[in-house]
């Protein structure tokens, strides 16, 4: 079956313009998560939507990011006013169930999406 | 606190050579995860380790979770080119986000 698919691929936007990105999850998958992957460095959480819970936002940097998860499905990472720093591999993942609650055949292992680009001029 | 060490940031091995790489946390925890990435790719989970002591392996991957519960390694026997790419350990924290280590970029030489 379809993996996780995120849109764009690549962005290049400037400094100061908002931008969107798209995360479409694994049919099914009640849990979705948005981490960030700077340059030669390790992933970073950003958020985490489960089901219609209120979604864990501790992990954004700052308030110009923001997710919505629409209908339990497909997810938006918007970044207002955009800075050079925000440059980075933004990806997304899904689990069947949450990580760390209902560890039941690997049905919270995270699959990540391939990543959008964003690059910031 | 949260902070995983992951060495070495880098290995350059000729095929068929063994590999081992390793994770190391100042706190302990229950769940250690190893990923591979391709380039332009998401990780992928390799290995998952939830009891301390626990072997495992994958194929020619084997990875350990350590007995003090604060550290991890992985090792890959009889490298091939396609082993290449970045190897991330990663732990469960709060809730369910992973914390993921910087990573080990394995080039495999024919």
């Amino acid at each position: 079956g379809a993996g996780v698919s995120q849109s764009p691929s690549n962005k290049v936007t400037e400094k100061g313009k908002d931008v969107e990105l798209r995360c479409d999850p694994i049919s099914g998958h009640t849990a979705l998560y948005w981490y960030r992957q700077s340059l030669g460095q390790g992933l970073e959480f950003l958020i985490y939507f489960q089901g219609n819970s209120a979604p864990d936002k501790s992990g954004l940097p700052s308030d110009r990011f923001s997710a919505e998860r629409t209908g339990g499905s497909v997810s938006t990472l918007t970044i207002q006013r955009t800075q050079q720093e925000d440059s980075a591999v933004y990806l997304c993942a899904s689990s069947l169930t949450p990580t760390a609650r209902f560890r039941l055949a690997g049905t919270d292992t995270q699959y990540f999406g391939p990543g959008t680009r964003l690059t910031v001029l | 606190g949260q902070q995983l060490n992951q060495s070495p940031q880098s290995m350059f091995i000729q095929e068929g050579e063994d590999v081992s790489m390793n994770c190391t946390s100042s706190s302990i925890f229950n769940t250690w995860l190893w990923y591979k990435q391709d380039p332009g790719e998401g990780p992928v989970l390799l290995i998952a380790l939830y009891k301390a002591g626990e072997l495992t392996s994958n194929g020619r991957l084997t990875a350990q979770f350590g007995i003090t519960r604060k550290d991890s390694f992985l090792n890959i026997s009889a490298s091939i080119p396609s082993d290449v790419g970045i190897y991330f350990c990663a732990k469960e924290t709060s809730g369910s986000r992973l914390t993921f280590g910087e990573g080990t970029q394995l080039t495999v030489n024919p």
